[in-house]
């Protein structure tokens, strides 16, 4: 199974400044075969379901803010708030879609500092 | 919009058989993969199981093979969790999802989630 680790556990940053979350493979999820990072980001605010934020490791989903973003090839990946707004207050999940099994990461908590 | 709502989860005593269901509303439900994705309370998420839109491809978990199946009647917009064996381990909120195309890995929507909590 591929092992996702992310980093770090959880991070307090002040309203409008920048968080930045990362996540590590065990193995690169990076294909070959049509050059493309099969990884996503999720977000999950208190007391909801999962929300898609970024897939193919920089693919903004629908309707996510451009504040979000997603960088990183291979094995490394990171996930860029570039202004915290209050409502972004969430635990951040990374996954890798490579193969079977699904794996997803830990989880990062993010709060306002 | 996109709905999909879980329903059937409850308490159920180790060893123990339960299914979850799943009705999807607002996108062609027999055009779209589906998964199931379980988070243990407190904790992160796990995904469980996977069908492709016909169910001509299936997978699991290896900690799951065996003892749950995943099946859907698309002519209900229903997707089903089929739990057997269940152990204290399988407690956890159980997420029905839509994969974003026929064979998807990526998920793309999340319902609402039923709890199933293996206890005595």
């Amino acid at each position: 199974d591929i092992v996702m680790t992310q980093s770090p556990d959880s991070l307090a940053v002040s309203l409008g400044e920048r968080a930045t979350i990362n996540c590590k493979s065990s193995r690169s999820v990076l294909s070959s075969a049509d050059n493309k990072n099969y990884f996503a980001w999720y977000q999950q605010k208190p007391g909801q379901s999962p929300r898609l934020l970024i897939y193919w490791a920089s693919t903004r989903e629908s309707g996510v803010p451009d504040r979000f973003s997603g960088s990183g090839s291979g094995a490394d990946f990171t996930l860029t708030i570039s202004s915290l707004q209050a409502e972004d207050v969430a635990v951040y999940y990374c996954q890798q879609y490579y193969n079977s099994p699904l794996t997803f990461g830990g989880g990062t908590k993010v709060e306002i500092k | 919009q996109v709905q999909m709502v879980a329903s059937g989860g409850g308490v159920v005593q180790p060893g123990g058989s339960l299914t979850v269901s799943c009705v999807a509303s607002g996108f062609n439900f027999n055009s779209y993969a589906m998964h199931w994705v379980r988070q243990p309370p407190g904790k992160g998420l796990e995904w469980v199981a996977f069908t492709r839109y016909d169910e001509s491809k299936t997978y699991y978990r290896d900690s799951v093979k065996g003892r749950f199946t995943i099946s859907r009647d698309n002519s209900k917009n229903t997707l089903f969790l089929h739990m057997s064996s269940l152990r204290a381990e399988d407690t956890a909120v159980y997420y029905c999802t839509k994969g974003q195309a026929s064979g998807s890995f990526i998920i793309d929507y999340w319902g609402q989630g039923s709890l199933v909590t293996v206890s005595s």
